[in-house]
């Protein structure tokens, strides 16, 4: 399966500032998503990126808390804007290929002060 | 909207045991469903996928799926210490985004 590259692996920022986090593969992949996975939480999907176009949020997620951006098939950022306590969290890039199953990345730890 | 259930646990099994972890889900369009298993501090690994009804085998691994019952489950034979980890239920309805579950604790004891 594909390597996939997470940086960075954490972080502590104070609130009200924003963080990208980038997500690279090492070969094209068709599919790239970012996740939430809360302290003792399961994964909540936040959007799927979709290369040259806007990123396919879920409920709950707006384009404006995380921007998100693909610029092509094997690169993608996740940036979490005027961050509060409450966006503490593991945020992960995962990546899929045709029909293929999701692999993850080994995700962003980010604490929020 | 996609449930996925899955209890908590843990689940404790003595080495060497099989241990049974068990998921539901409500989305009758569900096709293809996953396994991961999550050590903690770490990310999510995909252990094993099922598609069709029945029983896929995959060293100590086997999943068994029955959609008619909205049930998929995951054996694991002669369970090791290095076993223990939280092992999340997904599905898809085969446009790839995935519902997880809850996960299961499993406890694999020496």
């Amino acid at each position: 399966s594909a390597v996939i590259s997470q940086k960075p692996s954490r972080d502590i920022c104070q609130r009200g500032t924003s963080l990208t986090i980038q997500c690279q593969v090492d070969s094209q992949v068709t599919m790239m998503f970012w996740y939430r996975q809360q302290p003792g939480q399961s994964l909540t999907l936040i959007a799927t990126a979709n290369q040259g176009s806007e990123a396919t949020y879920e409920s709950g997620f707006v384009i404006d808390k995380f921007p998100i951006s693909r610029p092509n098939l094997t690169f993608s950022t996740l940036t979490v804007s005027n961050m509060s306590p409450e966006d503490s969290s593991i945020y992960l890039c995962s990546v899929a290929t045709d029909n293929q199953p999701q692999h993850f990345g080994d995700g962003t730890r980010l604490s929020i002060l | 909207q996609k449930e996925v259930e899955q209890n908590s646990g843990p689940l404790s099994v003595p080495e060497g045991a099989i241990a049974s972890l068990n998921c539901t889900y409500s989305d009758r369009g569900s096709q293809s469903f996953f396994w991961y298993r999550q050590y903690s501090g770490k990310s999510p690994e995909l252990i094993m996928s099922i598609y069709s009804n029945g029983d896929k085998e995959d060293g100590r691994f086997t999943a068994q799926l029955n959609k008619a019952s909205q049930y998929v489950s995951l054996l694991i034979r002669d369970s090791q210490p290095s076993d223990s980890a939280t092992y999340l239920c997904a599905l898809s309805t085969g446009y790839s985004t995935l519902t997880f579950g809850k996960g299961t604790m499993l406890l694999v004891s020496p």
